[in-house]
């Protein structure tokens, strides 16, 4: 199984909503990453977990919340967005941070809308 | 400073014409280098990677492309292009700086005609 599983495909919420993004691998990987990419954008690391601890976080807005509840599993919880926010929202493995030559395997990401 | 540069923001080829996506990259320390495929509204796919096992390295789909460390590039090539080609193409550098980062170039899009 190679395969990094994002739900949901599509998220509509108002700016007072609290949702969650949640992510799941099962390849055995000790990295796990949370990127937004806006439109005709490179994505933009927002969060990374190391051994389930969060090791980077890239200055990111406390609205956004990462957890980590095991290996496999990541969320990303969301409160208080603004429409700014809206983006699509990927999540990532790798075997390791900073294993060299190691790639990084995405998900098919979130589409977010705030309203 | 580590840095990875997408000479071209858009490429346009006609179907089964060669493909080529250049990138150039700076980087003080030995890079790891690869080029993700997305298509609209998914996520990133692994086209290939650079291991220095080899300066050419083949990938996915009839996708290759050649390290050239005295040029600092890792240009993407295919032979003949499929209208399933046509995608966001990001070239992607991982450095050690005390920590290992990950550096995206601009993207290229690349279109494809019938």
């Amino acid at each position: 199984d190679t395969e990094v599983t994002q739900t949901p495909k599509h998220l509509v919420m108002g700016m007072t909503n609290k949702k969650s993004l949640k992510c799941e691998q099962h390849m055995g990987h000790r990295a796990m990453y949370w990127y937004k990419q806006k439109a005709k954008k490179p994505p933009e690391l927002m969060f990374v977990y190391s051994y389930e601890k969060l090791s980077i976080n890239e200055s990111v807005p406390s609205r956004f919340s990462p957890e980590c509840p095991n290996s496999s599993l990541l969320n990303l919880h969301l409160h208080a967005l603004q429409p700014e926010d809206s983006a699509l929202y990927l999540c990532a493995s790798s075997q390791g941070q900073g294993v060299k030559d190691t790639e990084a395997f995405f998900g098919q990401g979130t589409r977010l809308t705030v309203v | 400073a580590q840095s990875v540069t997408q000479l071209d923001s858009h490429v346009s080829v006609s179907e089964g014409t060669p493909v080529l996506l250049r990138c150039n990259y700076s980087s003080s320390y030995s890079p790891s280098l690869f080029w993700y495929v997305q298509h609209p509204n998914k996520g990133l796919q692994l086209l290939l990677k650079y291991t220095s096992a080899a300066t050419l390295v083949k990938g996915i789909n009839g996708f290759e492309a050649e390290f050239k460390k005295s040029e600092t590039s890792f240009h993407l090539t295919k032979p003949s292009a499929h209208m399933s080609d046509a995608a966001e193409y990001f070239c992607v550098v991982s450095v050690y700086t005390g920590g290992f980062k990950t550096i995206f170039g601009a993207g290229t899009r690349l279109f494809v005609k019938a």
